[in-house]
């Protein structure tokens, strides 16, 4: 069953804690995004990969790290440095950055 | 700036009724511009994505139009059902240097009710 997966579904992060969000696809896709939702507003680019071993700051991407060292992955670290962590954080791949663009399901930090 | 305009913000329509959003863009140069469905706590699904030569689309119940001379897109949605009680995505995207950048909309939130 081919997709894109997001784990956790929800986290909760102590204040000065980085934490670290998964993002798998097997669908081949050469792109992977990293967006943040919050209420009211819409996504937000924070990182972005258009191929493995590469990839580039979206508009808000302070306190924030990412790394592509497989086709397949596209984790998210959120710092200590990020100080208003808590949101909805998608993650989305597609073929090239011109298509289609496929969501996960979502992570729903929360700093406690 | 590129900014994609939604509206309404919110409403609120009686099963079996039409509605009908819009998006307002000022993205340049226009690559494409997409329509997403996202269910509270869920992704974005896609609903239509339409090129500058296209004006209208449609996904079942779902039509979207596209006026790239105004900049204008609308999604009409035909016959409402509960299911369709979600927030519907604008997303415009400019071809900046090789690459797609979308900008979002903040999204029409619609509440279908019995």
């Amino acid at each position: 069953d081919g997709g894109i997966t997001q784990s956790p579904k929800y986290l909760f992060r102590k204040e000065g804690q980085n934490v670290t969000l998964s993002c798998e696809q097997n669908l081949n896709h050469d792109a992977m995004y990293w967006y943040r939702q919050d209420p009211g507003q819409g996504l937000r680019l924070i990182y972005y990969s258009q191929i493995v071993n590469d990839f580039q700051k979206g508009d808000i991407a302070e306190g924030y790290s990412v790394s592509r060292e497989k086709k397949e992955s596209f984790p998210l670290t959120v710092t200590s440095a990020q100080k208003n962590p808590t949101a909805f954080y998608l993650c989305a791949s597609s073929i090239g950055t011109a298509t289609e663009a496929f969501f996960g399901q979502g992570t729903r930090l929360t700093v406690v | 700036k590129n900014q994609v305009e939604q509206s309404p913000q919110s409403l609120i329509i009686l099963e079996g009724k039409n509605c009908t959003l819009q998006c307002n863009y000022t993205v340049s140069p226009f690559s494409n511009l997409r329509w997403y469905k996202q269910d509270t706590g869920r992704g974005p699904v896609s609903l239509t994505i339409m090129t500058f030569s296209e004006n209208t689309k449609s996904n079942g119940r779902y039509t979207a139009t596209l006026d790239a001379d105004t900049k204008q897109s609308s999604l009409h949605i035909t016959a409402s059902q509960l299911s369709d009680s979600a927030s519907y995505i604008c997303v415009v995207s400019d071809w900046s240097g090789g690459s797609y950048i979308p900008t979002f909309g903040r999204g029409t939130s619609l509440i279908v009710h019995p």
